[in-house]
């Protein structure tokens, strides 16, 4: 049972351009967490989906920034018009029933925005 | 506002020495808590977990947890460190909702040979 999968591992973007993260979750699990890492600093949670909904997106920021989580297919986190500050580790995690108290996390996608 | 704080960003221990991270939860409902360890350009792993029951609270590589009310602590623990255990580690509440986790500091822990 292969675990989180995150792809691409690194991510280097140009100011301006879009980012696309995915997320394959756990075989089973429909739920699915994306957070954030900025340098030297925890994790903060962004947003929190399940099959074809949006649960939970308060971490988000309200522009830039979106998340979708189709039918079929990873999970997809969305950056348009990336600026320096976006520079992160995104980690994602998946549960198989609702609540995050069984979520494992994936090995995250590093953007690097030059 | 409900949160996780970890005392010491960097904590640096000898090799066989005991290893204690410390974390104190601010809730005002019984929490559920987490320890995390993230080793370099890698994901997070679960250490250990408290939801119920037990308040000392065992885990993978020897490390164990033990949650204090009367506190509102939840401190790591280790007998004896080993090289393999310098790392990044995490505390995390699990929030009302169930919806997120809110992740403190990190600490980052340095093994001495």
């Amino acid at each position: 049972n292969a675990g989180v999968m995150q792809n691409p591992r690194h991510l280097v973007r140009r100011r301006g351009q879009e980012a696309r993260l995915r997320c394959s979750p756990m075989k089973g699990h429909s739920h699915v967490y994306w957070y954030r890492q900025l340098p030297e600093e925890g994790l903060k949670f962004m947003v929190y989906l399940q099959k074809e909904n949006i649960i939970d997106e308060s971490g988000m920021p309200k522009e830039r920034f979106s998340a979708e989580f189709p039918k079929e297919g990873p999970s997809i986190l969305r950056i348009q018009q990336v600026v320096r500050g976006d520079s992160a580790a995104y980690f994602c995690a998946s549960s198989q029933i609702a609540g995050n108290t069984e979520a494992f996390f994936g090995q995250g996608t590093r953007l690097t925005v030059v | 506002a409900q949160s996780v704080t970890q005392l010491g960003s960097h904590v640096s221990v000898s090799e066989g020495a005991l290893v204690l991270l410390r974390c104190n939860y601010s809730s005002s409902v019984p929490p559920y808590l987490f320890w995390y360890v993230q080793y370099p350009n890698q994901g997070l792993q679960l250490l250990l977990k408290y939801t119920t029951g037990a308040t000392l609270v065992k885990g993978i590589n020897g490390f164990e947890a033990e949650f204090k009310k009367s506190e509102t602590s939840f401190h790591l623990t280790k007998p004896s460190a080993h090289m393999s255990d310098a790392a990044e580690y995490f505390c995390a509440w699990a929030g009302n909702t169930g919806n997120q986790f809110y992740f403190g500091t990190g600490t980052s822990l340095t093994v001495i040979p």
